[in-house]
């Protein structure tokens, strides 16, 4: 199947720091990106959507300001977690699809926040 | 919220058929029945779909009953390495997906 490559796998930071999450789609082109959040034992929550060359749609509750997207290209797209705070520790997880294809999720970041 | 209803867990010998039931009384009649999978601290798997007929590939078989109200998702022969929460969604093409706690399933030596 298609493939879609998240980097870094896992990542620490301190409090009060960014951290920038890439989500990689390499052989096809995500025309739309869903970046979700995963506490443990919990399911995959959605934060956000983003559609190439436009601003990215949020779930009620998910601070745009903290939580940046950008889908500049077709093959990438970036969440960045602006002033990263303990409660921001999560797994998060991209996922991409194209005009003909299914959903395919990345392997996902782990954050843990210092 | 989800759309569908799973059961929280279920075990299967190793070797055996794996049978696991979805219930989606409310799809609508353009909703897809996808089913993915998540093995712990990865991301989820596609494993298959289907709108009204049902659907085998290399992984699973996926049953839709002719009612469209619930689906069964078969992998024939379950290994260890399918032990994983197993989610069913339904979902019209192109819309972001929505996750309901799934199914765990313990594969058994």
């Amino acid at each position: 199947g298609a493939v879609v490559s998240q980097h870094p796998s896992r990542v620490i930071c301190k409090s009060g720091t960014s951290v920038k999450i890439e989500c990689r789609s390499l052989d096809f082109q995500a025309t739309t990106m869903f970046w979700y959040r995963q506490f443990p034992k919990q399911s995959l929550m959605l934060m956000a959507t983003s559609n190439e060359g436009s601003k990215a749609t949020y779930e009620q509750g998910v601070e745009k300001d903290k939580f940046l997207i950008n889908h500049a290209s077709l093959t990438l797209s970036t969440l960045t977690v602006t002033s990263a705070h303990p409660e921001d520790s999560s797994f998060y997880i991209c996922s991409a699809r194209g005009p003909n294809t299914e959903a395919f999720f990345g392997q996902g970041t782990r954050l843990t926040v210092v | 919220d989800a759309k569908t209803t799973q059961p929280t867990s279920m075990d299967c010998a190793e070797g055996r058929a794996a049978n696991l039931p979805c219930n989606h009384s409310t799809i609508s009649g353009n909703e897809y029945v996808y089913w993915y999978r998540q093995i712990h601290s990865q991301g989820p798997q596609y494993i298959i779909h289907g709108l009204k007929n049902n659907e085998t590939n290399e992984m699973a078989s996926l049953i839709i009953t002719e009612d469209r109200k619930s689906s069964t998702l078969i992998l024939p022969h379950a290994t260890l390495r399918d032990t994983a929460v197993y989610y069913c969604i339904v979902n019209v093409y192109g819309q972001n997906f929505v996750f309901g706690p799934g199914t765990r399933l313990s594969v058994l030596p």
